[in-house]
C-alpha cells in the first residue's frame, strides 16, 4: 500500500513551546489529509481534515488557533502546536487519502507522533 | 448521518482457534466498510475495505470479512489466530457522498499461546 510519513515520532517540549509535525504521502498525491489524536487505549479523535491549497476544517472543540493545520502541496501537510501545555500530550496521527474518479479511497496513516508537554 | 460499533473492548483468543471482531453500521444509503489494526505505539494500517461486489472481502494478513446488509454488519474474521494479531482493531464506515470516515472506537484483540 502507499506509504505516509510522519516526523517527529517522539518529541519532548517545555510547556509555552511551538510543535510541528510534518505529514508526507511518499508515493501518492493526497487530495486530502486528516489529523487525529489518540489518548491511551482509546480510539481515534478526528481533529481537522485538509485539502491541497484550502483551508482546513476542525472539528468541533477543537481550537484551530491551537492547532496550525497547513496543507500547501498535495505531499505535504503540517500541525502545529501552539504554546503547548501538558493537556496536548497525546498521541497525534497523521492519514492521507485520494479521491479519484469521485471515489473515496481508503486512508493511509502516518506512524504517529507522541508529544509529551513538560 | 453515518455510525460504526465495535461492541467489544476485547476479544480472547487461543493460538489456532478462529476469531471474530464485530462491526455493526448505520448509514443513509450505501456503505463503504473499513477494517485497520493498529499495533502499540504506531500509526493504523490498512487491512481491507468493502465498496462493493461479493460480500466477502480477503485481506492482509489472512484476514477476511463480510458484509451483511440485512444485519448491517461488517465482521472481521481469521480462521486460525495468531500471537503475532494481538493489536487494536478499527472498523469504519463512509457514506456514499462523503469523504471523512467515522471510526469505531476500537477492539482490542488479545491471541493467547
Amino acid at each position: 500500500g502507499a506509504v505516509v510519513s510522519q516526523h517527529p515520532s517522539r518529541v519532548i517540549c517545555k510547556s509555552g513551546t511551538s510543535v510541528k509535525i510534518e505529514c508526507r504521502s511518499l508515493d501518492f498525491q493526497a487530495t486530502t489529509m486528516f489529523w487525529y489524536r489518540q489518548f491511551p487505549k482509546q480510539s481515534l479523535m478526528l481533529m481537522a481534515t485538509s485539502n491541497e491549497g484550502s483551508k482546513a476544517t476542525y472539528e468541533q472543540g477543537v481550537e484551530k488557533d491551537k492547532f496550525l493545520i497547513n496543507h500547501a502541496s498535495l505531499t505535504l501537510s503540517t500541525l502545529t502546536v501552539t504554546s503547548a501545555h501538558p493537556e496536548d500530550s497525546s498521541f497525534y496521527i497523521c492519514s492521507a487519502s485520494e479521491i479519484s474518479g469521485g471515489q473515496y479511497n481508503e486512508q493511509f496513516f502516518g506512524p504517529g507522533t507522541r508529544l509529551t508537554v513538560l | 448521518a453515518q455510525s460504526v460499533a465495535q461492541p467489544e473492548d476485547q476479544v480472547n483468543v487461543a493460538e489456532g482457534n478462529p476469531l471474530t471482531v464485530k462491526c455493526t453500521y448505520s448509514v443513509s444509503g450505501n456503505p463503504y466498510l473499513f477494517w485497520y489494526v493498529q499495533y502499540p505505539n504506531r500509526g493504523l494500517q490498512f487491512l481491507l475495505k468493502y465498496i462493493t461486489g461479493d460480500n466477502l472481502v480477503k485481506g492482509s494478513y489472512g484476514f477476511e470479512a463480510e458484509f451483511n446488509k440485512s444485519q448491517t454488519s461488517f465482521h472481521l474474521k481469521k480462521p486460525s489466530a495468531l500471537v503475532s494479531d494481538s493489536a487494536l482493531y478499527f472498523c469504519a464506515v463512509l457514506e456514499g457522498g462523503s469523504y471523512i470516515p467515522t471510526f469505531g472506537r476500537g477492539t482490542s484483540l488479545i491471541v493467547h499461546p
